[in-house]
């Protein structure tokens, strides 16, 4: 069983700072690392997909890093926005394995 | 064009009814997933079909649960004599096979289980 963890559980945070999280997998048989942003009754969207270790990967104010020898990966958001309030989860996939293995996610809530 | 779609999005049931759920997939994609997430817990996997291959039901926590995808496409959830811990969202998700395993989620249904 692998065993994903993100911390922490979930981070209460000011319009405007920015804050990170963390999520931590085993890295042997390591294939890719999965980043979704769950919004309440919303469905999980894809952030990013990062496969080679020192990867680092954008999409406006969020960005992620990625650490495969170590086993963890970064998840930045810059100038929080109250849109960015959902819970955010990674998930592992293992190499030859099509399942992706979740954590358990972080939720954030940006206070206005 | 269209997403995965899921219905019913909210079922309230007694406890020892069957419930069944429903998984409608982006048009093409291969895989199907069924995920639940109790709450406090991780999202959790349930069954996995690809194709015509054998679905990988490892996940399928009692053999109350069963899951069949007719056709390459619909999937249908089957939770018989509902127990309280069954209470969850349940999540499907699809993928093309393509590159990395990206799964495109439905909105879920919310079970409870009185």
């Amino acid at each position: 069983i692998l065993n994903v963890e993100q911390s922490p559980q979930s981070l209460h945070v000011q319009e405007g700072d920015s804050t990170n999280f963390t999520c931590s997998f085993p890295s042997s048989n390591f294939y890719a690392l999965h980043w979704y942003r769950w919004e309440t009754a919303k469905s999980p969207e894809a952030l990013f997909v990062m496969t080679l270790n020192g990867d680092e990967k954008k999409k406006g104010r969020i960005s992620a890093t990625l650490n495969t020898k170590e086993g963890y990966s970064y998840l930045y958001i810059k100038g929080s926005q109250p849109e960015d309030s959902a819970t955010y989860l990674c998930a592992l996939e293992d190499f030859g394995n099509e399942k992706l293995t979740f954590g358990t996610g972080t939720r954030l809530t940006i206070i206005p | 064009g269209a997403g995965v779609s899921q219905s019913p999005s909210n079922k309230v049931t007694e406890k020892g009814k069957d419930v069944e759920l429903r998984c409608d997939p982006i048009s093409g994609h291969t895989a199907l997933y069924w995920y639940r997430q109790s709450l406090g817990q991780g999202l959790e996997f349930l069954i996995y079909f690809q194709g015509n291959s054998a679905p990988d039901k490892s996940g399928l926590p009692s053999d109350r649960f069963s899951a069949e995808r007719t056709g390459g496409s619909v999937s249908t959830l089957t939770i018989q004599r509902t127990q309280q811990e069954d209470s969850a969202v349940y999540l499907c998700a699809s993928g093309d096979g393509s590159s990395y395993n990206e799964q495109f989620f439905g909105p879920g249904t919310r079970l409870t289980v009185l």
